[in-house]
């Protein structure tokens, strides 16, 4: 079985502000990582994923996030917050063995601030 | 071209009635699912399908009822309608069960 936490349900930074949104997982097996952000009344989109690899993966809207197995985390981070990225962000880990259940951890909800 | 459509974005109902809710994927993707997102935001799996065949059915009332006529559809059918069922439900779909998930925009489903 796997596992998500995210740390923080609100996060609130100033525009040009670091984005720093917090994913630790459990998994009994390598994991795959992903986050997906939503926007208000809308579906997720993904953000970016981590399979196998380079540990930093970069994704969509200048967002990166770094694979550190030994702390089993998956931080989000954003040198620079846009008023745009104002939304519900999602970690979610799917591990081999299970069939494609992704499970999601309860979101963090992003607030910037101008 | 929406490349996963859900059909209807909102559906008011009264306790007690039978709803549907429609998906359709145009990315040719094997495998499908039903997401339930309440009110808090928290997202979790009810359905996955590959090629048509049910492979994840979590703890999900038996008043609720997926189908898949073919690997681009997959179509929930809830019966009895409860208030607690009021919630936003994804669709989404992935090439494989280790792929990222494409979603839909979502039903808001309002029981009252």
């Amino acid at each position: 079985a796997q596992s998500v936490t995210q740390l923080g349900s609100h996060v609130s930074v100033s525009e040009g502000a670091l984005v720093l949104l917090r994913c630790n997982y459990s998994s009994s097996v390598p994991p795959y990582l992903f986050w997906y952000v939503q926007y208000p009344n809308q579906g997720l989109q993904l953000l970016l994923k981590y399979t196998t690899g380079a540990t930093l993966v970069k994704g969509i809207n200048g967002f990166e996030a770094e694979f550190k197995k030994s702390e089993t985390s998956f931080h989000l981070t954003k040198p620079s917050a846009h008023m745009s990225d104002a939304a519900e962000y999602f970690c979610a880990v799917t591990i081999n063995t299970n069939a494609g259940k992704s499970t999601f951890g309860d979101g963090t909800t992003l607030t910037v601030k101008p | 071209d929406t490349a996963v459509s859900q059909t209807p974005k909102y559906l008011v109902t009264q306790m007690g009635n039978d709803k549907s809710i429609k998906c359709e994927q145009n990315l040719g993707h094997d495998t499908m699912y039903w997401y339930k997102q309440d009110s808090k935001k928290f997202l979790k799996i009810m359905f996955s399908y590959n090629n048509k065949e049910l492979i994840i059915n979590e703890t999900v009332p038996n008043r609720f009822s997926p189908k898949s006529p073919d690997k681009a559809h997959l179509n929930l059918h809830i019966n009895s309608l409860e208030l607690g069922d009021s919630a936003v439900y994804f669709c989404a779909s992935s090439l494989d069960a280790r792929g990222k998930l494409f979603f839909g925009s979502g039903t808001q489903l309002s029981v009252l």
